[in-house]
């Protein structure tokens, strides 16, 4: 059974400090990884979706990193501000399946000004 | 940016009742999927479309459960019979591949059942 674990379950931080958080899944079977970054009363948005190990993606002050061998991703925001304050998500298909997602429980972050 | 968009964004509907979650996903996507998130724990996918029929189905959707694309354009979700543990967020997402292209999501319906 595929089992996505995040840790922390949430996050404090200042405005201006770098975070990361951890997506750990299990190494055989791996298919792929995404992340998603969930706000309030909105849909979750696409941020990456990785596939090769030691792959690494970024998208403005966000990065990725991701290590199939060992069964983690890690999601990096460097200097946050307070719109970054959301849960995130990150899932991984079950593997030969139409492309079905399995969730973590999310990580929520919360950037005080 | 094309978006999918669901309606209606909360649905209250009393036990035993049937209801119909509408989803209109992105014009050009192929693969459909309902999840839905029971308050306080993970998001879980109910089921995946593809090719005009149900690719494939979790536990959870049982035989209360039905999934429609009728006009190629919205694509459905109903519940026959609701029950108290139906309460949930219903997600519908769509996307333009499988494993590899990332799923855009709807906003979301807050199903409330009483």
């Amino acid at each position: 059974i595929l089992n996505v674990e995040q840790s922390p379950q949430s996050l404090h931080v200042q405005e201006g400090d770098s975070t990361n958080f951890t997506c750990s899944f299990p190494s055989s079977n791996f298919y792929a990884l995404h992340w998603y970054r969930w706000e309030t009363a909105k849909s979750p948005e696409a941020l990456f979706v990785m596939t090769l190990n030691g792959d690494e993606k970024k998208k403005g002050r966000i990065s990725a990193t991701l290590n199939t061998k060992e069964g983690y991703s890690y999601l990096y925001i460097k200097g946050s501000q307070p719109e970054d304050s959301a849960t995130y998500l990150c899932a991984s298909p079950i593997r030969d399946s139409q492309g079905n997602l399995i969730f973590g429980k999310g990580t929520k972050l919360s950037v005080k000004p | 940016e094309p978006e999918v968009t669901q309606t209606p964004s909360h649905q209250v509907t009393q036990m035993g009742q049937e209801v119909i979650l509408r989803c209109v996903p992105i014009s050009n996507h192929l693969y459909f999927y309902w999840y839905r998130q029971i308050l306080g724990q993970k998001v879980e996918f109910l089921v995946s479309f593809y090719n005009n029929e149900i690719s494939e189905k979790s536990e959870i959707f049982d035989d209360q459960f039905s999934v429609e694309r009728p006009d190629g354009s919205n694509f459905t979700l109903k519940i026959r019979s609701t029950k108290l543990e139906d309460s949930a967020m219903y997600f519908c997402a769509s996307s333009l591949g499988r494993d590899n292209q990332p799923q855009h999501f709807g906003d979301g319906t807050r199903l409330s059942i009483l």
